[in-house]
């Protein structure tokens, strides 16, 4: 079964600084991959996603995510943060022979100094 | 606008008590799923249906039971089997490949 671990549970970044939050996987093919961002007390709002093609991945709110097969990572990164940033990130892998499932990574949550 | 819309969003059950959690979605997906979010645990999933009058249980539905009557609709009922209830429950669909798009969650406390 596929496995998604965030190392991070928490990170502290000051604004405009560069962001980089982590995702490592776990399953024996190529896997569908997601990122998601949760502000508190709300749903998840889908941030990008990597289904096949280029490695590099751009999605909204100026988040890219990069695709390593060989490091197993899928980790997202942002040039310079802002302080509307401050949520919780969520890292999904999804196997399209397991009926649309997705499997969630613990989460990390981000904070931002002004 | 398309999406998904839960309620209520906020909920209160007394020891006891069934209540159920209603989840709707003018998306048109065929797949639907209920998750459950506790602190610092990320997300469970509960249920989940594919299709019209089929569903499967996730990895916790113990104390929980769900209906797909519609395409549109899937409630999640929280039985008073499940001992510990409080929690943060988010309801999603997708349309193959894979994404989910999901609700703005319904927070449930015991009292």
């Amino acid at each position: 079964a596929q496995s998604v671990t965030q190392p991070d549970i928490h990170i502290t970044v000051s604004e405009g600084a560069s962001l980089e939050l982590r995702c490592n996987y776990s399953y024996g093919a190529t896997p569908y991959l997601f990122w998601y961002v949760q502000s508190p007390g709300q749903g998840l709002q889908l941030l990008l996603k990597y289904f096949s093609g280029d490695t590099l991945v751009q999605g909204i709110k100026g988040f890219e995510a990069e695709f390593k097969r060989s490091q197993s990572s899928f980790n997202l990164r942002k040039p310079s943060v802002h302080w509307s940033d401050a949520a919780e990130y969520f890292c999904a892998v999804g196997v399209s022979n397991a009926g649309n499932m997705l499997t969630f990574g613990g989460g990390t949550r981000l904070m931002v100094k002004p | 606008d398309g999406g998904i819309t839960q309620s209520p969003k906020y909920l209160f059950r007394k020891e006891g008590q069934n209540v159920t959690l209603s989840c709707e979605q003018n998306l048109n997906h065929d797949a639907m799923y209920w998750y459950r979010q506790d602190p610092g645990q990320g997300l469970r999933l509960i249920y989940y249906s594919q299709i019209v009058n089929d569903f499967q249980k996730g990895d916790i539905a113990e104390g929980y039971s769900v209906s797909r009557e519609k395409k549109e609709s899937f409630p999640l009922t929280v039985t008073s089997a499940q001992k510990n209830p409080t929690a943060f429950y988010l309801c999603a669909s997708s349309s193959p490949p894979l994404e989910q798009f999901f609700g703005p969650g319904t927070r449930l406390t015991v009292l």
